[in-house]
């Protein structure tokens, strides 16, 4: 069964203090993981997507990379706006595809204060 | 276009009512879903339509019902809900069914008194 598996639960930063979180998986055969954004209240909004060890994807203050274990989002010098629930999701293959195979961990909610 | 709609954004019904939440994307997107979020948790996936067929996460009870009149629309169709069923339901499209990258919409935030 894939798991997902984020951390820390909840993080809070002041204005410009950079950071990283964290997101371990176990999947039977890695297609993809996701990164996506969640305001309260709101859907998710995707943000990246990594497919094999060693990449890397930027947008603007974040940067995600993946090793064959877990996937690590930094945000460097995060602004206010930043605040966000992040949550992480895996795609194996042979799930069936889509997403129906999409695994979403539990997120990490961040918190920049001014 | 790039967004997904979804009415309404918020809705409060009682254990022997019907209502239905209504889901619209115009980007072509030939796949759409239907999640279920509760506080703190991650979203769940409930249905997918695709090329006009459904797939149900088999735990999905039958109180809930999905209808694709076209593939630009999504709704659900709610009947005899329970208190427990009280989340935010995100509807979502992708391009293809095999598509990872998911557009989500706001969600309509459910209370079942």
């Amino acid at each position: 069964e894939d798991q997902v598996t984020q951390s820390p639960e909840a993080l809070r930063l002041q204005e410009g203090e950079s950071s990283s979180l964290n997101c371990s998986y176990t999947v039977s055969g890695l297609r993809g993981l996701f990164w996506y954004r969640q305001d309260p209240g709101k859907g998710p909004e995707f943000l990246f997507t990594l497919y094999s060890a060693g990449e890397e994807k930027e947008k603007e203050r974040l940067k995600a990379t993946l090793t064959k274990k877990e996937s690590f989002l930094h945000i460097t010098a995060p602004k206010p706006e930043d605040s966000a629930t992040y949550l992480c999701a895996v795609q194996a293959w042979g799930s069936g595809g889509g997403a129906d195979g999409l695994t979403f961990g539990k997120g990490t909610h961040l918190i920049i204060q001014p | 276009d790039t967004e997904v709609t979804q009415t309404p954004k918020h809705l409060v019904m009682g254990m022997t009512n019907k209502k239905s939440l209504k889901c619209e994307q115009h980007m072509g997107h030939r796949a759409m879903y239907w999640y279920k979020q509760k506080a703190k948790k991650p979203p769940e996936l409930m249905f997918v339509y695709s090329y006009e067929k459904l797939s149900i996460n088999e735990s999905v009870p039958s109180r809930f019902s999905p209808e694709c009149p076209n593939s630009s629309l999504l709704n659900l169709h709610l009947h005899a809900l329970q208190p427990e069923d009280s989340a935010l339901y995100l509807c979502a499209s992708s391009q293809e069914p095999g598509a990872e990258k998911l557009f989500f919409g706001s969600g309509t935030q459910l209370s079942v008194l």
